[in-house]
């Protein structure tokens, strides 16, 4: 069964650097999400991406964050300076633009700042 | 803007004992519901959902959910749980309108414990 991988599962980086988390969708699924969890706290959608361009975003998707789809089947979301606060676990999710309305979610990038 | 309420932040229930996982959301729109399951270390998968028609929805695992639009409730129950059945809960909402560029709100979870 086809399903959404996500790459690394584990990411550690310093304050301040940029991050790079990245993301395979199922092949011929049309709309892409990046959500995230913060230990203890609520998964919280950050931005949606259809037909190569941001479809909604959520208040947390500020400056800092940038989404991208460079060769048709990769989905990356770009930190560029990463701040502690942003420790948390990212999730990517896609979907076939079907009546069913079903996200299909990855495994998620564990990201944590020092 | 929605917001979902899961009343529960742990749930511990002994192995073959019924179930049932609190979900309340509030919207000012329409809304089309969802159970969600994360077992360890593996991403989020759908339980069940529902868009429209019976209020009683049947997924995977055995797993059923009641809507209730008066009480705005989407409580997920299982008459008879499995050891295999502990992992993470979350119930999500999405908005009737726009297309599929609309995020999930989620709740913050119940973690279900089954208990020998």
């Amino acid at each position: 069964e086809p399903e959404v991988t996500q790459t690394p599962s584990h990411q550690v980086t310093q304050m301040g650097q940029e991050v790079i988390l990245r993301c395979v969708p199922i092949s011929n699924h049309l709309y892409f999400y990046w959500y995230r969890q913060i230990l203890g706290q609520k998964v919280e959608f950050l931005v949606s991406f259809y037909n190569n361009e941001i479809s909604e975003k959520s208040e947390i998707f500020d400056d800092q964050f940038s989404v991208e789809r460079p060769d048709g089947s990769n989905f990356t979301l770009k930190i560029r300076s990463t701040k502690l606060e942003d420790s948390a676990m990212y999730f990517c999710a896609s979907f076939p633009g079907t009546a069913s309305y079903e996200q299909y979610f990855g495994p998620g990038t564990r990201l944590t700042v020092t | 803007a929605q917001s979902v309420t899961q009343l529960d932040s742990q749930v511990p229930v002994f192995e073959e004992a019924p179930v049932e996982l609190r979900c309340n959301y509030s919207s000012s729109v329409s809304v089309y519901l969802f159970w969600y399951v994360q077992y360890p270390n593996q991403g989020l998968q759908l339980l069940l959902k529902y868009l429209s028609g019976s209020t009683l929805v049947k997924g995977i695992n055995g797993f059923e959910a009641e809507f209730n639009k008066s009480q705005t409730s989407f409580h997920l129950r299982k008459p008879s749980v499995h050891i295999s059945d502990t992992a993470e809960y979350f119930c999500a909402v999405r908005p009737y309108s726009g297309g599929g560029a609309d995020g999930l709100t989620f709740g913050k979870g119940t973690h279900l414990i089954i208990q020998p």
